[in-house]
């Protein structure tokens, strides 16, 4: 147990719909970030946040991605207009756990 | 643009062999250092850090890694491997203040 829990944990959708994933760290951290993970490759970046303000975004977060941290605590990661492109894992983690992460299928 | 650069695709090793994965990173700040391991069907576990003293770092599971800041390598190692040792292992770093960036990973698998 790394103390996030991700939910759900998996998730599949047709292209074209909203999803929003949601990410609960344990206890108060000051950092969140978000990743994604295809097949076979590292994670890679997205954005994070330093308690409830989003400090970066990778190029990768297209205008379909939004994710915020209202309070800094909990955060959520939504895609709109998903397309089979966007199937992959999507990994929270807080400052150096990682959770289990959202399977996503995209059809 | 911060790189971070694993050695090997894929590891095969026999039960009892040493293991030593290289890791390498482009950026010539301050900057700590981390390998995680991933199972099979599961998430990314820490496996150990490094962020600033005693260079050889030891981890859980009989892990350690060694921190050389000429080579800007920081290498993993295990005396001898286990079965259950099979994963895939990830090198990642982050600089001050920014996010994590991961190696592409390199899948072991040791054979009973």
């Amino acid at each position: 147990d790394t103390g996030v829990s991700q939910d759900p944990r998996h998730k599949i959708t047709k292209r074209g719909q909203n999803v929003t994933f949601r990410c609960d760290p344990i206890s108060e951290h000051n950092r969140l970030y978000w990743y994604r993970q295809t097949l076979g490759q590292g994670p890679e970046f997205l954005t994070y946040f330093q308690n409830e303000a989003q400090l970066e975004k990778s190029r990768l977060l297209s205008d379909r991605f939004s994710a915020e941290r209202p309070k800094g605590s909990f955060s959520t990661l939504e895609i709109q207009r998903t397309e089979q492109g966007d199937s992959a894992m999507y990994l929270c983690a807080v400052e150096q756990f990682f959770g289990p992460g959202t399977r996503l299928t995209v059809l | 643009a911060q790189s971070v650069s694993q050695h090997n695709h894929h590891v095969i090793l026999s039960e009892a062999a040493s293991l030593e994965l290289g890791c390498n990173y482009s950026y010539g700040g301050t900057v700590n250092l981390f390998w995680y391991v991933q199972y099979p069907g599961q998430h990314l576990q820490l496996l150990l850090k490094y962020f600033s003293g005693d260079p050889l770092v030891k981890g859980i599971k009989g892990f350690e890694a060694e921190f050389i800041k000429s080579k800007f390598s920081f290498n993993l190692r295990k005396p001898s491997v286990q079965w259950s040792d099979t994963a895939e292992y990830f090198c990642a770093v982050i600089l001050y203040g920014q996010n994590f960036v991961f190696g592409p990973g390199t899948r072991l698998s040791v054979l009973p």
